[in-house]
């Protein structure tokens, strides 16, 4: 089946510092990536919608300078939590997509569980 | 644009009993019906997915959901839980015009021994 890959699965960070999580798809080609962030016991948060070889799309209320997000291969992502603080302490799952028998099923990365002191 | 709605925020029961996890979506266009399964501290499982055929979607762990397009529900179902199905189960929706998916809120299944 499908894998997405995430890292770090962990980061403990100071505040003002940036941070890079990786999401790679291990066995298929993802056109298209999604990162989304999920506050304790509630759903995810779609962030953005990103496309590779263009510019990320973002969610109304996402600020697109905090959180930059590069696409930079088929099977790569990239999301920066730049000047973190706080208040951006979160579990951070991205998924890749891919067309299967028709329609487009998400796979989900394992997440990444980020602690801003 | 769409929604999706899982009424049950939590739902108990005891092992080795039949379950049922509600989900209802709105669209005005057709759509591809997802349930996902999370456990702690980890990122999310797909469980089943009803692209088109059958209205009978069987997945992994003994889970099956059926499709009603006259109610627009996706309701998630398991004749016999185990402890280990305890977790946070996700429906989600797509249309077929996008790749955007919309998540219900979750539903906390806790199976009790």
């Amino acid at each position: 089946g499908a894998v997405v890959s995430q890292h770090p699965s962990w980061v403990i960070c100071k505040s003002g510092t940036s941070v890079k999580i990786e999401c790679r798809s291990l066995d298929f080609q993802a056109t298209t990536m999604f990162w989304y962030r999920q506050f304790p016991k509630q759903s995810l948060m779609l962030m953005a919608t990103s496309n590779e070889g263009s510019k990320a799309t973002y969610e109304q209320g996402v600020e697109k300078d905090k959180f930059l997000i590069n696409h930079a291969s088929l099977t790569l992502s990239t999301l920066t939590v730049t000047s973190a603080h706080p208040e951006d302490s979160s579990f951070y799952i991205c998924s890749a997509a891919q067309v299967l028998g028709g329609g487009e099923t998400q796979y989900f990365g394992p997440g990444t569980r980020l602690l801003v002191l | 644009a769409q929604s999706v709605t899982q009424l049950d925020s939590q739902v108990p029961v005891f092992e080795e009993a039949p379950v049922e996890l509600r989900c209802n979506y709105s669209s005005s266009v057709s759509v591809y019906l997802f349930w996902y399964v999370q456990y702690p501290n980890q990122g999310l499982q797909l469980l089943l997915k009803y692209l088109s055929g059958s209205t009978l979607v069987k997945g992994i762990n003994g889970f099956e959901a059926e499709f009603n397009k006259s109610q627009t529900s996706f309701h998630l179902r398991k004749p016999s839980v185990h402890i280990s199905d305890t977790a946070e189960y996700f429906c989600a929706v797509v249309d077929y015009t996008g790749n955007q998916f919309y998540f219900g809120t979750g539903t906390s299944l806790t199976v009790i021994p």
